[in-house]
């Protein structure tokens, strides 16, 4: 039973257009939000989190939106660029133990 | 500064043999996190140490799997009788704390068991 979802394995976006990372959960039970973006061969590096009490959080170019009452996330990144391609997850946790649970990830592609 | 290092990098055995990975955190990071990645999954959680104590082992896949931690640093994953499918990518992690700290990866060490 998969408690967090990114349903898109992969997207393609523009240069310079806005790229839209969708992420679902299952588990209410979740305190914190997290995404990550892994390159080929490298370890997962963090990007951006959110607590549960808020519903955005901003980091330059990066956003995460949280709707609890539809257990979806999304991060946005305006404008992307060509650095951004790479895989992307999001990971969900919880202060009631120790679990961190992570989604199968998002293929980013930037087009030229 | 140092990252996190792992060790190896890439192993190669033999189906039943014992494997023994490391993992050197973040000097000063009291967290420390295992996971693995199979082929065309996302990370699996595994473990969580906070200092040398891992109060959940639930996460490990099965009781050939043995994780452990000395001195608030170093974490050894050990995978007795390797079956071909432990095979992944075995990521470690390390973090000042739990929740919304960030995550500090290693670059991973690839398991094939043949």
């Amino acid at each position: 039973d998969q408690q967090v979802k990114q349903n898109s394995p992969s997207l393609s976006v523009q240069e310079g257009r806005i790229s839209i990372l969708n992420c679902d959960y299952t588990n209410s039970m979740f305190d914190y939000f997290l995404w990550y973006k892994k390159y080929p061969a490298e370890g997962p590096t963090f990007l951006i989190s959110i607590s549960s009490i808020k519903d955005k959080n901003e980091d330059g170019r990066f956003t995460v939106f949280l709707n609890k009452s539809a257990k979806h996330l999304s991060l946005h990144i305006v404008p992307s660029q060509p650095g951004d391609s790479a895989v992307y997850f999001c990971a969900a946790g919880g202060n009631r133990d120790d679990k961190i649970i992570f989604g199968k990830g998002t293929r980013l592609h930037i087009l030229p | 500064g140092a990252g996190v290092s792992q060790s190896p990098s890439n192993k190669v055995t033999e189906k039943g043999k014992d494997v023994e990975l490391r993992c050197d955190p973040i000097s000063g990071h009291t967290a420390l996190y295992w996971y693995r990645q199979s082929l065309g999954q996302g990370l699996e959680f595994l473990i969580y140490f906070q200092g040398n104590s891992a109060p959940d082992k639930s996460g490990l896949p099965s009781d050939r799997f043995s994780a452990e931690r000395t001195g608030g640093s170093v974490s050894t994953l050990t995978i007795q009788r390797t079956q071909q499918e432990d095979s992944a990518v075995y990521l470690c992690a390390s973090s000042l704390g739990r929740g919304l700290y960030e995550q500090y990866f290693g670059p991973g060490t690839r398991l094939t068991v043949t």
